[in-house]
């Protein structure tokens, strides 16, 4: 079992649509985590944190279910420059690991 | 502030080849790892560095060495190139802290170098 899984998508939806995409993770001891996105031959870049109570930037909210080791991206009022891969990203949990743990990502194509 | 930066963008290689990747951060970052992203896998850790002078292995280490003799720079080398050394590199560096108990870390990537080993 992988240890963050998401769906690979595509995601295709027309602007101005609600999104929703999930990830789960396998190590209950994962301590942060965050949603990172990738365009097309480009580098990762950070979109946000997740924190336990929830979180929220502009059009974008994310959530994190700790008892079901699960993070969940919410994007609303799609736009054409959403388009990208949005990666799941974990930190390990253990004092010993370092770096993060980086799920495939899902691929979202936001339509005219 | 340039970031992180990565050296050369592309590359073709022949098996067996050698060659090194230069990843150079100037935002004083402890921390720097390089990955590799393959289609469908997402990006695996090669190595790691927590700081000048010390490196440790991720999760797909063979093949690889690296070495951190500057803070600012952390280098990637292929002694002996495969054909499924072919992929994008990422090199990437953070810094860490730790809020409410639980400790996190923000990695920023380098714009990626491109290898195609034939």
């Amino acid at each position: 079992r992988k240890e963050v899984e998401q769906d690979p998508g595509p995601f295709n939806v027309p602007e101005g649509a609600t999104v929703a995409f999930n990830c789960t993770y396998s190590n209950s001891a994962s301590q942060s985590f965050f949603w990172y996105r990738q365009d097309c031959r480009k580098e990762p870049k950070l979109l946000m944190s997740v924190y336990s109570s929830g979180n929220e930037d502009g059009r974008f909210t994310a959530q994190l279910n700790r008892a079901s080791q699960y993070i969940s991206l919410l994007i609303r009022d799609s736009k054409l420059s959403d388009s990208a891969t949005y990666l799941c990203v974990v930190n390990g949990g253990d004092t010993g690991r370092r770096a993060l743990t980086f799920g495939s990502g899902t691929r979202l194509q936001v339509q005219p | 502030n340039a970031g992180v930066t990565q050296t050369p963008k592309f590359r073709v290689l022949k098996t067996g080849q050698s060659m090194t990747l230069l990843c150079a951060q100037d935002m004083n970052h402890e921390y720097m790892y390089w990955y590799r992203q393959d289609p469908g896998m997402g990006l695996r850790l090669i190595h790691y560095s927590v700081g000048e002078g010390t490196t440790a292995k991720g999760e797909v280490p063979d093949g690889y060495n690296v070495s951190r003799l500057k803070k600012q720079n952390f280098l990637l080398g292929l002694e002996s190139a495969a054909p499924s050394q072919t992929s994008v590199y990422f090199c990437a560096s953070s810094y860490s802290g730790t809020s409410g108990g639980a400790r996190w870390e923000t990695q920023y990537f380098g714009p990626g170098t491109r290898l195609l080993v034939l």
